[in-house]
């Protein structure tokens, strides 16, 4: 199985300043007959599901505000939220699906400072 | 809208047997993959297993491989897991999560809609 690890586990931003998240696949995730990248990230905020907010590494799902960003390529890939809003605290995670089982990582937290 | 409301869940010993469904509205159930995730108490997201479309492919994470067996009705519009020899550590709130469409009898493993999810509680 592919292994997901992000880092931080936790992070506190100040409103409206940048969150970054990082997330490490054990193998590539990248599937070179169409170049895509097999890599989603998903929100999850207290007593709720988890919510895509982002697949193919960076194309944001419908309906998703742009503060959002998705990059990287091949076993690194970065989720940053580029000014921190009270709504965005929740636990984010990646998944890959280039294999299955998909995996996810262990989540990271995002708080306000 | 696309609503999946998940049922069935509850309290149970070890070793006994629960069924879970997912009542899906407001899409073509029978043109999407469907999957099970879970979530054990305070921890993060596990894959359980994945159907497509015409029940031509499904398959199971190792940890329930052999006791777990999901199934669709799509005249109902309905995904069902069936839980069988249930553990500990099966404890966790489990989600029907729909695929995002792929275009055929297929499955991609990412999970666009999300029910709020049932508890299962395996305790003696």
């Amino acid at each position: 199985d592919i292994v997901m690890t992000q880092s931080p586990d936790s992070l506190a931003v100040s409103l409206g300043e940048r969150a970054t998240i990082n997330c490490k696949s054990s193998q590539s995730v990248l599937y070179s007959s169409n170049n895509k990248n097999y890599l989603a990230w998903y929100q999850q905020k207290p007593g709720q599901p988890p919510k895509l907010l982002i697949y193919w590494a960076s194309t944001r799902e419908s309906g998703v505000p742009d503060r959002f960003s998705g990059s990287g390529s091949g076993t690194d890939f970065t989720l940053t939220i580029s000014s921190l809003q009270a709504a965005d605290v929740a636990v984010y995670y990646c998944q890959q699906y280039y294999s299955t089982p998909g995996t996810f990582g262990q989540g990271t937290k995002v708080d306000v400072k | 809208e696309v609503q999946l409301v998940e049922s069935g869940g509850g309290l149970v010993k070890p070793g006994g047997s629960l069924r879970l469904s997912c009542a899906a509205s407001g899409f073509a159930f029978s043109s999407y993959s469907m999957n099970w995730v879970r979530q054990a108490p305070g921890k993060g997201l596990e894959w359980v297993s994945s159907i497509s479309s015409s029940s031509s492919y499904i398959y199971y994470a190792d940890s329930v491989k052999g006791r777990f067996t999901i199934s669709r009705d799509n005249a109902k519009n309905s995904l069902y897991l069936q839980m069988n020899s249930l553990r500990a550590e099966d404890t966790a709130v489990y989600y029907c999560a729909r695929d995002l469409y792929c275009g055929g009898d297929c499955s991609q493993g990412l999970f666009d809609y999300w029910g709020l999810g049932t508890l299962v509680t395996v305790s003696s």
